[in-house]
């Protein structure tokens, strides 16, 4: 069975520097996607950047990349100019590629505070 | 945009007592989750319907049932509620490809006395 590692329960960050947010898996298929969603306090689970395993070139979005690591099994986080708004619980998770592998496998989060 | 939206978003009830859990989704997805969020860990799948007129355990499904009443809607069930059942529950919908991100609903915090 996959498993999903946070190994950071908590991390905090100054405002308008950057953080990097660690994830690690593991898993014996070599086709699967992996995600960061953010919690913040309202709850709702927030989709911030996806990655496709059998894509080389890390994803970005805006502040938000990844350093993803497929031979290492890593798949971390960085937010360029943290801003307040960041904030939140982060959950990196897992999905197989495979039909039938309906459910994400998620970590157990990462709380982020943001210091102004 | 609604997305995802789930009634209600807090519900306190007796040992024994029954309830629903309501999800909609405005997206046109064919699949649709229950997911139950625990303090100091991450999601787990209760239940999944692929597509209309289907559903599937996930990996907690115990204590739970489950109605894909129409494609936009995906109830899951508490027959005899029990203490260990507190939670928060989330509702995501997605497409019907394995590559299509699943989006949340807001969650509905349920305490069971």
């Amino acid at each position: 069975a996959q498993t999903v590692t946070q190994s950071q329960p908590e991390m905090s960050v100054q405002e308008a520097e950057t953080v990097t947010l660690s994830c690690t898996y593991d898993t014996s298929e070599s086709d699967y996607y992996l995600f960061w969603y953010k919690q913040p306090p309202s709850r709702q689970m927030i989709l911030v950047i996806r990655q496709e395993a059998y894509k080389q070139q890390n994803a970005t979005e805006n502040r938000f990349s990844v350093n993803f690591q497929k031979a290492a099994k890593s798949f971390s986080l960085k937010i360029s100019d943290s801003q307040l708004g960041d904030a939140a619980m982060y959950f990196c998770a897992y999905r197989s590629a495979r039909g039938g592998s309906e459910k994400l496998v998620f970590g157990k989060g990462t709380k982020l505070t943001v210091n102004p | 945009n609604a997305g995802v939206t789930q009634t209600p978003k807090f519900q306190v009830l007796k040992t024994g007592q029954s309830m629903t859990l309501q999800c909609a989704q405005d997206m046109n997805h064919n699949s649709m989750y229950w997911y139950r969020q625990d303090p100091g860990m991450g999601l787990r799948l209760i239940y999944y319907s692929a597509s209309e007129g289907t559903t599937d355990k996930g990996e907690v499904p115990n204590g739970y049932n489950v109605s894909r009443l129409n494609k936009r809607e995906f109830s899951l069930r508490l027959e005899s509620a029990a203490p260990s059942q507190t939670s928060v529950y989330f509702c995501a919908s997605s497409g019907s490809f394995v590559a299509d991100t699943q989006y949340f609903g807001p969650g509905t915090r349920l305490t069971v006395l």
